[in-house]
């Protein structure tokens, strides 16, 4: 049971340059997150979904793009990569938002460097 | 939403129990109380979560003061895996957003 994967693992990047994470999950949840944490800060949350074919802003939404076209996928984009982008990004899923409350689960992240 | 209040960082003998406060003065009826926890480099793991009765499952225990503007995590007999940066939550149940704050630092110690 593989639950929540994230690929890739590392990267670095250019400015300017796009890419694509990918997070997969296959504990069939409906809701799926995408969030950055800076160094000796805690998680923020980027995009969301609550289902297939849904996306919503989280708190910081800017200069990302997400897509959710399969239920056990949801991509982060990065258009044109800037160095505040170089962090390292967590996916999470989730049955639901409950009630009652259904745990995140975590994959062990995307460590992205922008230079 | 309610806002945490933890302790940076704090130290715990190997196989004794390690208490981890919270402070959340300004919870509101409706808001229950997450804990999660962050081994090095991996991601965020879900601990346990409680309204306002003691919960206990098998990771640890929760208790919620009576007026609920505190509660203190117990992991009760703590072991060198369970260093971690461990987070306390105030959300209404439903949301989808989890405020992870800065947390409390624990270190184990052999």
């Amino acid at each position: 049971n593989a639950g929540v994967t994230q690929t890739p693992k590392f990267r670095v990047l250019k400015t300017g340059q796009s890419m694509t994470l990918l997070c997969a999950q296959d504990m069939n949840h409906e809701y799926m997150y995408w969030y950055r944490q800076d160094p000796g800060m805690g998680l923020r949350l980027i995009h969301y979904s609550v289902g297939e074919g849904t996306t919503a802003k989280g708190e910081v939404p800017d200069g990302y793009n997400v897509s959710r076209l399969k239920k056990q996928n949801f991509l982060l984009g990065l258009e044109s990569a800037a160095p505040s982008q170089t962090s390292v990004y967590f996916c999470a899923s989730s049955f639901t938002g409950g009630p009652p409350y259904q745990p995140q689960h975590f994959g062990d992240g995307t460590r992205l460097s922008i230079l | 939403d309610a806002k945490t209040t933890q302790p940076p960082s704090m130290d715990c003998a190997e196989g004794r129990a390690a208490n981890l406060p919270c402070n959340h003065s300004t919870i509101s009826g409706n808001e229950y109380v997450y804990w999660y926890r962050q081994i090095h480099s991996q991601g965020p793991q879900y601990i346990i979560h409680g309204l306002k009765n003691n919960e206990t499952n098998e990771m640890a225990s929760l208790i919620i003061t009576e007026d609920r503007k505190s509660s203190t995590l117990i992991l009760p007999h703590a072991t060198l895996r369970d260093t971690a940066v461990y987070y306390c939550i105030v959300r209404v149940t439903g949301a989808n957003n989890l405020f992870f704050g800065t947390g409390t630092r624990l270190t184990v110690i052999p």
